[in-house]
């Protein structure tokens, strides 16, 4: 079946460093979504890639999908004790959206 | 878009009861999801639920623990029966309108 992979499975970094998670898929994703959850919180949307290759930016956010659909990344530029969460990326199949294992960000002040 | 609204929004239940969850959106879809998130872990899709047909289960759930309905285009149901505390967890409807999904705010569920 359709499996989407991310790593780190924990980042802690130093509030002002940057941090960046992985994302990768089994299979070619006809899109890829992020997601941001707070602690307590649900997953709130993030951003929709599309096309092979594509970048997109919101504000410190940097967000990347593969030239082959296969995986993605998202980094953050000098993070703040705001971005503090879970991120969540999640393939989406056909009709289906696969979410991937999370990346745990602790910002340390 | 689209505005879900999910109930309940929290409870706690007795092991061995069931409990159902309602889902609805502000607008008609074709395709609802039903997510669980357990405790730590990321959200798995449980099923699709179509109006009109049976659900579509994912590997690993089966109609008979979580039946679902989907009486028409706004709104569809979740039953988590005969709980035990491995239920324990978020669940979670979406759907997609049109390129983007969208999430209700869950129902909290612990089971004791």
């Amino acid at each position: 079946g359709q499996q989407v992979m991310q790593i780190p499975q924990y980042q802690h970094v130093q509030e002002g460093e940057d941090f960046t998670t992985y994302c990768n898929s089994s299979t070619t994703l006809s899109n890829i979504q992020w997601y941001k959850q707070r602690p307590g919180g649900h997953p709130v949307f993030l951003i929709q890639l599309v096309k092979s290759g594509e970048v997109k930016k919101q504000k410190r956010l940097t967000f990347q999908f593969g030239e082959a659909k296969k995986n993605s990344s998202l980094h953050i530029t000098a993070t703040q004790t705001t971005d503090v969460g879970t991120y969540f990326c999640a393939g989406r199949f056909t009709d289906k959206l696969i979410f991937g294992t999370g990346t745990r960000l602790q910002v340390f002040p | 878009s689209a505005v879900i609204s999910q109930k309940p929004s929290r409870d706690i239940c007795q092991r061995g009861t069931s409990l159902t969850i309602q889902c609805q959106v502000d607008s008609q879809v074709t395709m609802m999801f039903w997510y669980r998130q357990q405790p730590g872990q990321s959200l798995t899709l449980i099923a699709t639920a179509n109006q009109g047909s049976e659900a579509t289960y994912e590997s690993g759930f089966v109609i008979d623990k979580f039946p679902i309905s989907r009486p028409n285009l706004t709104f569809s149901t979740l039953t988590v029966s005969n709980m035990s505390p491995e239920d324990s967890s978020i669940y979670l409807c979406s759907v997609y309108s049109g390129n983007t999904i969208y999430f209700g705010e869950g129902s909290w569920l612990t089971v004791v």
